[in-house]
């Protein structure tokens, strides 16, 4: 089944720099990449996503940025400010079940971001 | 409702007794998806529902969990002699179709609750 993993586990940056969070693959049949930005006791919410027939997708200071051949993703934003401080998780549509034709979304382990003032 | 909603908020149970948590989907949505968050890692599948029926339940990890969703609205997830290990925040999500990004429009976006914390000791 799909594998995904994620970097780094934290990171820190100064509000205004930017931040790259990059994430791997394994199957080269996923197709779709959502990321998801989840702040502390808070709910996963979808922040932007990719599918593989696109190699860049921007949504003002967020841009998601994806290698098909190399199988990896990444997650740009830009003048971070310190409400950007959160863990964000990469996901990738897996193949489709052998039996059920289902197609889950497999994550990675999160990176846990802070913005400092 | 507006959201996804989820109770409790948070379960604290003894190892070895049985816990119930429920989903409350948004309204209209078919597809509907439990996943678990351990400490520090990302959501993991459990079982998704496409209407009443489990469309894909491998994700369970054992026969000591269970899910419902008798009027493909609500859910039920249950789990039998819990263990120690079973510490984590289960995640419900709901979306108007099921499988994900699978088309060009937003329907098949999943919605996320804020989870019930379950602990175990």
């Amino acid at each position: 089944g799909e594998n995904v993993e994620q970097h780094p586990s934290t990171l820190s940056v100064q509000e205004g720099d930017s931040a790259v969070i990059k994430c791997t693959y394994s199957d080269s049949a996923s197709n779709y990449f959502p990321w998801y930005k989840q702040e502390l006791g808070k709910r996963p919410q979808l922040i932007i996503d990719i599918r593989s027939n696109v190699g860049e997708k921007k949504d003002q200071r967020i841009a998601v940025t994806l290698n098909k051949t190399a199988k990896h993703f990444s997650l740009h934003i830009t003048e971070t400010q310190p409400e950007d401080s959160a863990v964000y998780f990469c996901a990738a549509r897996g193949p489709p079940a052998e039996n059920t034709g289902f197609q889950k979304l497999v994550f990675g382990t999160g990176t846990r971001l802070l913005v400092s003032p | 409702g507006a959201g996804v909603s989820q109770t409790p908020s948070n379960k604290v149970t003894e190892k070895g007794k049985y816990v119930e948590l429920r989903c409350d989907p948004i309204s209209g949505h078919t597809a509907l998806y439990w996943y678990r968050q351990s400490l520090g890692q990302g959501p993991e599948f459990l079982i998704y529902f496409q209407g009443t029926g489990a469309a894909d339940d491998s994700g369970l990890p054992n026969d000591r969990f269970f899910a419902v969703r008798p009027e493909g609205s609500v859910s039920t997830l249950k789990i039998q002699r819990t263990e120690r290990g079973d510490s984590a925040v289960y995640l419900c999500a709901s979306s108007k179709r099921g499988g994900f990004g699978v088309s060009v429009y937003k329907d098949t976006e999943a919605f996320f609750g804020q989870g019930t914390r379950l602990t175990v000791v």
